[in-house]
């Protein structure tokens, strides 16, 4: 099956910082997203985006659909920025099991 | 317009009793898939189901996992006899559709098993 790797897996930031996370995947897909899981456990859907580039706020992402990578961009951290972001992936054609990656922990220090 | 509802948020059961979490899709949504975060990893595939059908369970364990979602009513992901290893928590999304390009997955908020 489909392989999603995500990179860095833990990461530290001080407040203000700007970070770069970073998905791969190992087939084509049909779509791509990006969830944030606060420390409470809630998975926060940030991004549906199967291909181009979105901007909301301070968070963007990029997807490369033909070389198999997506980005998700964070500005400004803010403490509020800090818990879990997952990559998520559907498969290709015919697909509906919606793959995830095992995440990168982010903690942002006051 | 209300998401995903799961409920109970949490859940404590003791060895050897039964587990039932309930999940509510968004309002026009007919397909729902449930998954299992175990500590400190990611989400795992378990069941996939439209109203009345089961369309794939693969993800989930052979014995003591059953999943259903009624014509009328929540779906519910039924564990009997828990055991500790089933300390989890337990999310479920819906879609409009599914491997479509244009629709993405909403998911609950999760229902936080705990086995005693």
């Amino acid at each position: 099956g489909i392989q999603v790797e995500q990179s860095p897996p833990d990461l530290i930031l001080q407040e203000g910082a700007n970070s770069t996370l970073r998905c791969n995947f190992s087939d084509s897909v049909n779509n791509l997203q990006w969830f944030h899981q606060n420390p409470w456990g809630q998975l926060i859907n940030l991004f549906y985006i199967p291909s181009g580039t979105k901007q909301n706020g301070r968070l963007s992402a990029t997807t490369v659909a033909t070389e198999r990578y997506s980005l998700l961009y964070i500005s400004s951290s803010q403490t509020t920025d800090s818990g879990v972001y997952f990559c998520a992936v559907l498969q290709g054609t015919g697909g509906f099991k919606t793959i995830f990656g095992a995440g990168t922990r982010l903690f942002v220090k006051a | 317009n209300a998401g995903v509802m799961q409920n109970p948020r949490h859940l404590v059961r003791r060895r050897g009793q039964e587990a039932r979490l309930r999940c509510s899709p968004m309002k026009g949504h007919s397909h729902v898939y449930w998954y299992r975060q175990l500590p400190e990893e990611g989400l795992k595939f378990m069941v996939y189901l439209q109203k009345e059908n089961i369309i794939d369970e693969s993800g989930m364990p052979k014995e003591r996992f059953s999943a259903e979602f009624p014509k009328e009513g929540p779906s519910i992901l039924r564990i009997q006899q828990v055991v500790r290893g089933d300390s989890a928590a337990y999310f479920c999304a819906s879609s409009e559709a599914s491997g479509s390009r244009n629709y993405g997955y909403t998911f609950g908020s999760g229902t936080r098993l705990t086995v005693v």
